[in-house]
C-alpha cells in the first residue's frame, strides 16, 4: 500500500511561482515512478510529466516543458513540483500519482488528495 | 500524437440498469489503456489497466473490453455509488486522458 499526502492549497499572482510537495509512505517509495496530473476547474485530466525512482531523471509534456521543475528528496520520500511564470489558466487541482510497482508503466493506482493552486492579481 | 475520445459526453441511465461507455484512440494503442472514475472533490480512482483488468478492489460489475483503437467500460448494474465522471487514458505513448464521460441518474 502507498499513501500519498500532498501540502495545503495555494495562492499566486501572475508571474509567481509556486512549489507543491507528495509525501509518501508505505511500501518502498525509492522504486516509484511519480507522475503530476492536474484539472482546471470543470476540465479534464491532463498529464503533466513524471520523475524516476532517483530522481536523476524527469520527462515533462510537451505543454509544460520549460516551466515546470519535478524534483524529489528519497530521505523524506518527498517529491516536488515547481511550476514557473504562473498564469491564470494554471489556476487547477494538482494531484501526484504513482502506479506503486517498480516499473514506470503509466497508469496509477495510488493518487495524492489534491492540491489546489489558484492563480489570481 | 495520439488522440483519446470519449462518447458520450453524458450518459443519462436509471439505477439498476446496464452503462456501457466508449473511447476510441486516434491510433493503435494495443491494450495500453486503463479507465478512471472520479466523483466531485475526489482523485480519480483506478478501475481498469490493460484494457479489460480489473484494478484492486474494483467492484466485479466493472468491466472494459477492447483492443486497439476501440474500447468500452461496462458497468452491468448501476448501483447510486457510480455515477460519476469516467475517463479514458492511454499510455502507449506518454499518457493522455479522453475528456471524460459523465454518467448521470435518469
Amino acid at each position: 500500500q502507498v499513501h500519498l499526502v500532498q501540502s495545503g492549497p495555494e495562492v499566486r499572482k501572475p508571474g509567481a511561482s509556486v512549489k507543491i510537495s507528495c509525501k509518501a509512505s508505505g511500501n518502498t517509495f525509492t522504486g516509484y515512478y511519480m507522475n503530476w496530473v492536474r484539472q482546471a476547474p470543470g476540465h479534464g485530466l491532463e498529464w503533466m510529466g513524471r520523475i524516476n525512482p532517483s530522481g536523476s531523471s524527469t520527462s515533462y509534456a510537451q505543454n509544460f516543458q520549460g516551466r515546470v521543475t519535478m524534483t524529489r528528496d528519497t530521505s523524506t520520500s518527498t517529491v516536488f513540483i515547481e511550476v514557473h511564470n504562473l498564469g491564470s489558466e494554471d489556476t487547477a487541482v494538482y494531484f501526484c500519482a504513482t502506479k506503486g510497482g517498480l516499473d514506470g508503466t503509466n497508469y496509477w493506482g495510488y493518487w495524492g488528495q489534491g492540491t489546489l493552486v489558484t492563480v489570481s492579481s | 500524437e495520439i488522440v483519446m475520445t470519449q462518447s458520450p459526453a453524458t450518459l443519462s441511465v436509471s439505477p439498476g440498469e446496464r452503462a456501457t461507455l466508449s473511447c476510441r484512440a486516434s491510433q493503435n494503442i494495443r491494450s495500453s489503456l486503463a479507465w478512471y472514475q472520479q466523483k466531485p472533490g475526489q482523485a480519480p480512482r483506478l478501475l481498469i489497466y490493460g484494457a479489460s483488468t480489473r484494478a484492486a478492489g474494483a467492484p466485479a460489475r466493472f468491466s472494459g473490453s477492447g483492443s486497439g483503437t476501440e474500447f468500452t467500460l461496462t458497468i452491468s448494474s448501476l448501483q447510486s455509488e457510480d455515477f460519476a465522471v469516467y475517463y479514458c487514458q492511454q499510455y502507449s505513448d506518454w499518457p493522455l486522458f479522453g475528456q471524460g464521460t459523465k454518467l448521470e441518474i435518469k
